[in-house]
């Protein structure tokens, strides 16, 4: 059965910080890998898509990698502020017919000021 | 704006009673989803629908029924048989890339 890791579930840092969130995949032949982030009673934001022939992708202050061979993903955020307070979740797609994502449980990030 | 609309925002069911999520998408995609989202268990498949009358079901289909006669529209009624309804239901669609979602609907129950 294919799943989604996240590691960790929550995780508290100060302002400034720079910060690495975990995501393990079961099954290396992915069609693509999105990272979302979910504020408190909202849906889903879209923050980075990597494509299967990709390595990485990077937005601003985020960077998020992709290795296929070893089934992982990390998403890194530089310089972490108290707006980046959300829960970040892991998504993949295991092949492109579109039967849906695959999603992490989800780490819950809280930047103190 | 294209986009996906979700309503209500909130829904409270009565035991024993059926009610309707609605979902509309004004992005042309082809394909619709319904999630479940729980606390601490992130987000499971219900149904998802790639073409119009069309829809399969996902991980946790037993309790719920969806109708895909338009391309914009991909309700969820979540039936009495669902005896743990109580959850935050979210709706995407995609048109191949990244899929969009809603701003979901919080079901509690009364």
């Amino acid at each position: 059965k294919q799943e989604v890791t996240q590691i960790p579930a929550a995780l508290s840092v100060p302002e400034g910080e720079n910060l690495v969130l975990n995501c393990s995949f079961t099954d290396s032949a992915i069609y693509n890998l999105q990272w979302f982030r979910q504020d408190p009673g909202k849906g889903l934001t879209s923050l980075l898509l990597i494509q299967s022939s990709q390595r990485e992708q990077t937005s601003g202050r985020l960077n998020a990698s992709l290795d296929k061979s070893s089934g992982r993903s990390t998403l890194y955020i530089a310089a972490s502020q108290p707006g980046d307070s959300a829960t970040y979740l892991c998504a993949v797609f295991f092949n492109q017919a579109g039967t849906a994502l695959i999603f992490g449980k989800g780490t819950t990030l809280s930047v103190s000021s | 704006d294209g986009g996906i609309t979700q309503s209500p925002k909130y829904l409270f069911r009565k035991e024993g009673q059926n009610v309707t999520l609605s979902c509309e998408q004004n992005l042309n995609h082809d394909a619709m989803y319904w999630y479940r989202q729980d606390p601490g268990q992130g987000l499971r498949l219900i149904y998802y629908s790639q073409i119009v009358n069309d829809f399969q079901k996902g991980d946790i289909a037993e309790g719920y029924s969806v109708s895909r006669e338009k391309k914009e529209s991909f309700p969820l009624t979540v039936t009495s048989a669902q005896k743990n309804p109580t959850a935050f239901y979210l709706c995407a669609s995609s048109g191949g890339g990244s899929p969009h979602f809603g701003d979901g609907t919080r079901l509690s129950i009364l």
